[in-house]
């Protein structure tokens, strides 16, 4: 079963522009990390955010987490071309070690 | 290696044959996983390792699949008596430990049962 549920499900926008994804999850969790997955190439993980953090930056990515809301945004500002890809959310739960459930994935296509 | 690599990239076997997909994760990486990925969807988690034992197994659609890692690095993952519904790319993933560690993805198994 999976857990996320990624908002859109698909994303056209023009190069320059800001992305916005959207992850709402259900369960309590430890960790929520997003991943990138080119088509036909395995996944690619861009950023690791921790319960207790409510924003993180790295490059041009910003993710948010709220967890009383149970969500996350992942904004990829001043997108290019190369940024097309399936954008997925996986959460890392509370109880021991288990493993992460990725969600359905937006498919972003930035067109130049 | 550099990465986690799987064997073989594409796989093309008939209804009822038996098939292995290979893992040979990062090295010192203590845990392994497996995913499914269909079309369009997200990887669906099927079994994962701390080292040689199986840590959770819940992800197993049915008793046709069965992994294993006898020696805490290459892991193989056993398909029996294939159905056209278990076409799909089969992800390995490994990481440092389990709990909180980032995954890294091999390129996966693209498996076509006809």
């Amino acid at each position: 079963s999976q857990q996320g549920e990624e908002d859109p499900q698909a994303l056209s926008i023009q190069e320059g522009e800001n992305a916005t994804m959207n992850c709402s999850y259900k369960t309590s969790i430890n960790n929520l990390q997003w991943y990138r997955q080119n088509s036909g190439r395995g996944l690619v993980h861009l950023i690791l955010i921790r319960s207790n953090e409510r924003e993180k930056h790295s490059g041009r990515l910003r993710v948010t987490l709220d967890t009383s809301k149970k969500s996350s945004s992942l904004l990829i500002t001043a997108s290019r071309a190369a940024d097309t890809a399936s954008y997925f959310c996986a959460t890392g739960r509370n109880s021991g070690n288990t493993p992460l459930v990725f969600g359905k994935g937006t498919r972003l296509s930035v067109i130049a | 290696g550099a990465g986690v690599s799987q064997t073989p990239s594409n796989k093309v076997t008939e209804k009822g044959k038996y098939v292995e997909l290979r893992c040979d994760p990062i090295s010192g990486h203590t845990a392994l996983y497996w995913y499914r990925q269909s079309l369009g969807q997200g990887p669906e988690f099927l079994i994962y390792f701390q080292g040689t034992g199986a840590a959770d197994d819940s992800g197993l659609p049915n008793d046709r699949f069965f992994a294993v890692r006898p020696e805490g690095s290459v892991s193989t993952l056993k398909i029996q008596r294939t159905e056209r519904g278990d076409s799909a790319v089969y992800l390995c993933a490994s990481s440092l430990r389990t709990g909180l560690g980032e995954l890294f993805f091999g390129e996966g198994s693209r498996l076509t049962v006809l």
